[in-house]
This record gives C-alpha cells, sequence and structure tokens, in this order.
C-alpha cells in the first residue's frame, strides 16, 4: 500500500461548485503540505502544516482552505471552483531532518 | 527567502549520451538541496539530496549532483542516459526541512 494516498485521483467539476481532495498517509510524519503543479510553474506550495493545530498560509493559498483531521489526514477545499484552479494537486508529508515524501496527485479539472 | 532556478525547460537526448540539467539556487543561509523525479502521470520521487559532507552526490538510477557553493548551483548528470530516464526533473531547496521551494522543472526527452 502507497504511504502517501490521494483521492479522487481526478476529478472534472463546474465553475462554482465545492470540491475536496483528500490525503492520508500511513508514514506517521508530523508535517503535511498541498502544492499545485502547472505546466512551467513547478510546485507552488498552497497549505502546510505542521500538527493538527497547526495551519499555515502558503504561497498561493487564496480561493483555498484546508482541514487537518488527524495527524494522518489533510483535506484541500476549493469553496468555490473557478476554471484557473485547473491544475495537478499534490499532497507531501515531512518529518525531521528528511526529504518529502509525494501522494500520486489529483487531476482537477474546473470547466 | 530561497528561490531556485532551472533554466532549462526542455533538454532533448540521444540514448546512452551524457546529460547535465542546471539548479542555480538563491539563499541568504545555508540551505540542503535535492533532485526529484516525476515520471509520466505519477508523483516525484526523490533522486538524491545533499545535506553536508561530500559536495558530490550520488543517488538513484545512476545519477549525481555537485553542490558547488561559490556558483550556488546544484548540477544533476547522467553519463548515459535510457530511454527509461525521460521524465520532469525537479530541483529544490530547503532550509530546515520545514519549507520546500521548488524550481520549475526540466523535461528530460531522451530520443532512440
Amino acid at each position: 500500500d502507497a504511504d502517501v494516498t490521494q483521492t479522487p485521483r481526478n476529478r472534472i467539476t463546474k465553475t462554482g461548485k465545492r470540491i475536496m481532495l483528500e490525503c492520508s498517509q500511513t508514514k506517521g510524519h508530523d508535517r503535511m503540505y498541498w502544492y499545485r503543479q502547472d505546466p512551467g510553474l513547478g510546485l507552488r506550495l498552497i497549505y502546510y502544516s505542521f500538527d493538527v493545530k497547526d495551519i499555515n498560509k502558503g504561497e498561493i493559498s487564496d480561493g483555498y482552505s484546508v482541514s487537518r483531521q488527524a495527524q494522518a489526514k489533510f483535506s484541500l477545499s476549493l469553496e468555490s471552483a473557478i476554471p484557473n484552479q485547473t491544475a495537478l494537486y499534490f499532497c507531501a508529508t515531512g518529518a525531521g531532518v528528511n526529504e518529502q515524501f509525494f501522494g500520486p496527485g489529483t487531476r482537477l479539472t474546473v470547466l | 527567502a530561497q528561490s531556485v532556478t532551472q533554466l532549462d525547460s526542455q533538454v532533448p537526448v540521444f540514448e546512452e549520451a551524457p546529460v547535465e540539467l542546471r539548479c542555480n539556487y538563491s539563499s541568504s543561509v545555508s540551505v540542503y538541496l535535492f533532485w526529484y523525479v516525476q515520471y509520466p502521470n505519477q508523483g516525484l520521487q526523490l533522486l538524491l539530496k545533499y545535506l553536508s559532507g561530500s559536495t558530490l552526490v550520488k543517488g538513484i538510477n545512476g545519477f549525481e549532483a555537485e553542490f558547488n557553493k561559490s556558483q550556488t548551483s546544484f548540477h544533476l548528470r547522467k553519463p548515459s542516459v535510457h530511454i527509461s530516464d525521460t521524465a520532469e526533473y525537479f530541483c529544490a531547496v530547503s532550509v530546515n526541512f520545514n519549507k520546500f521551494y521548488f524550481g520549475s522543472g526540466t523535461k528530460l526527452n531522451v530520443k532512440p
């Protein structure tokens, strides 16, 4: 089983709809992250969390919100999706003096 | 703040040829450096990392990278590429492992 899982893997939705992307991890890591990937822009940080009670905005948090339901779960919400939020979204985890570990990604299309 | 520049968005190369993917960073403090690979329709996987010690770092799949502090670079190299190396490669830096900053990526296209 994968250490970092994301659901759904693909989602097509319409402008104005509320969308939730979910991330779960079995690595026991305290740090969790949400990134979006756009062609030519690399990965940009949306939100990050160092534990259940610690949530921080990244560089592009406008239009997004998150919830850290448990150490192992970190959800990303788009309250009212818009077309320029069409992207590939990645969840990642980290702990200690280690690199980040990534989920397989969620491809979101907003029509 | 930290930033990462990958000047080459795409690098075409023939199979069995050597390749170098360039990465430069900007930081006022010491950083830790990483290279990740992303195969089509997959997440990012760590290729190698520099934390301290020898400036030449060896990673998986025959890749290596050299940390050059004076030039603030961490270029990735492989002496002989395979078709299976076709992927996108990302350079990243971190100061304290709490936040990571990624470059815009380099697509390596290995041709037969």
